[in-house]
Order: structure tokens, then sequence, then C-alpha cells
């Protein structure tokens, strides 16, 4: 099956400079890629998501790239703010099954 | 609100008693999925459905855990006999699948304590 992996487990960051996010994953069927915000006792939201036929996508201070190749994608977060502090998760769907990295914990200093 | 909602917020129960959570998706979704999240963790694919059929379940889910979505709406997930380890938050998630995959959209979840 699938696997995701995502690193580092933490990043911390000062406010106003940018935040990468790294994840592999395993499965070379996989051909949707969402990133998944959750904030602390609350459900997971997407934020941006990419599919296997586009190398990159953005969405005002927020992108992703994909690797297809490297079996790479990554999320870019420019000019970073306090409420941008949260776990993110990748994650990799094929077949119609969601697999999530461990996520990250992204904490963005004032 | 419109968007997916969960049955019960919390539960807590006793090591051998049966749990039922309950999962209202999107209205117009077709597909219905359950995860798992332990504290530290991405959420773990369970089980999911497309309208009233169970497409696929996780080799990870035992013989206790069942989940039915008898009219293509709601769902239900139900564990017998539960164990200190079924302790999670229980996240339920709808789309919309027309063609290819797409955002699903997450319920607040249910957070289960197994005493």
């Amino acid at each position: 099956g699938e696997n995701v992996e995502q690193h580092p487990s933490t990043l911390s960051v000062q406010e106003g400079d940018s935040a990468v996010i790294k994840c592999t994953y395993s499965d070379s069927a996989s051909n949707y890629f969402p990133w998944y915000k959750q904030e602390l006792g609350k459900r997971p939201q997407l934020i941006i998501d990419i599919r296997s036929n586009v190398g990159e996508k953005k969405d005002q201070r927020i992108a992703v790239t994909l690797n297809k190749t490297a079996k790479h994608f990554s999320l870019h977060i420019t000019e970073t703010q306090p409420e941008d502090s949260a776990v993110y998760f990748c994650a990799a769907v094929a077949n119609s099954k969601l697999t999530f990295g461990k996520g990250i914990t992204l904490s963005v200093r004032p | 609100d419109t968007g997916v909602s969960q049955d019960p917020r919390h539960k807590i129960t006793k090591r051998g008693q049966n749990v039922t959570f309950r999962c209202d998706p999107i209205s117009e979704h077709n597909r219905l999925y359950w995860y798992r999240q332990t504290l530290g963790q991405g959420p773990e694919f369970l089980t999911y459905f497309q309208n009233e059929a169970q497409l696929e379940k996780s080799r990870l889910l035992s013989d206790r855990f069942s989940a039915e979505r008898p009219k293509g709406s709601f769902s239900t997930l139900e564990i017998q006999r539960t164990e200190q380890g079924d302790s999670a938050m229980y996240l339920c998630a709808s789309s919309l699948e027309i063609s290819g995959d797409n955002e699903q959209f997450f319920g607040p979840g249910t957070r289960l304590t197994v005493l």
C-alpha cells in the first residue's frame, strides 16, 4: 500500500519568513495530493491540492510542487503569519484511498 | 450548517462495551469515509462507501469494527467489545466523486475514550 513520509516533524519560523514542508510517497499509482491544515481540537481542512498532471499550483501565499519522477511533493508558505501555526498533513490518493503523512507542527514566531 | 456532522462528539465507555457513531455527510456527496486519528498522527483510513456500497476496508480494521451506510446517506460505525487501544478520534469525511478523486470534507470527529 501507499506510504507517505513527511519531514521535518516540527518547524519554527519567524513571522514573515517562508516555510517549506516536504513529503515523499511510494505508490506510483497515486494521482491526487491534497494538503490539510489541522488546528488544535479541530477537523482537518484542505488548504491546497495538486493532481499528477500538474507540476505546480499556487493560491495566494501557498504553493505546492510535485515531482512525480522522484515521488516528492512540497508545500510552500510565504510571508508566514501567526495564524499559520497549526499541524499540516500531506496526503496521497491512490485508488480512491487517502493516505496521510504523520504531520508537521508549524510554529510561526511573532 | 451544511457541512459534515458527527454524533456524538465525545464518548466515554468501559472496556468491553459496544459503541456506535453516526456521520451525516454533505447531502449531495456520494462517497463517505471513516478515519481514525490518534495523538500526534495523521488520520488513518478505515473504510469507505460509494453510495450504499462499502468498497474497501483497511486490513487494520479488526472484525470488531463494522460500518454501514444503508440508504446511501448517513453512516454508522460500530465498535464491539471495545478495548483501550480503540481510544482515538474517529473522523468521517465525504466527497463528490464524478470522475477522479476530489476534496474530502471532514466532520468534527467523535472522540472515544475507553476506560
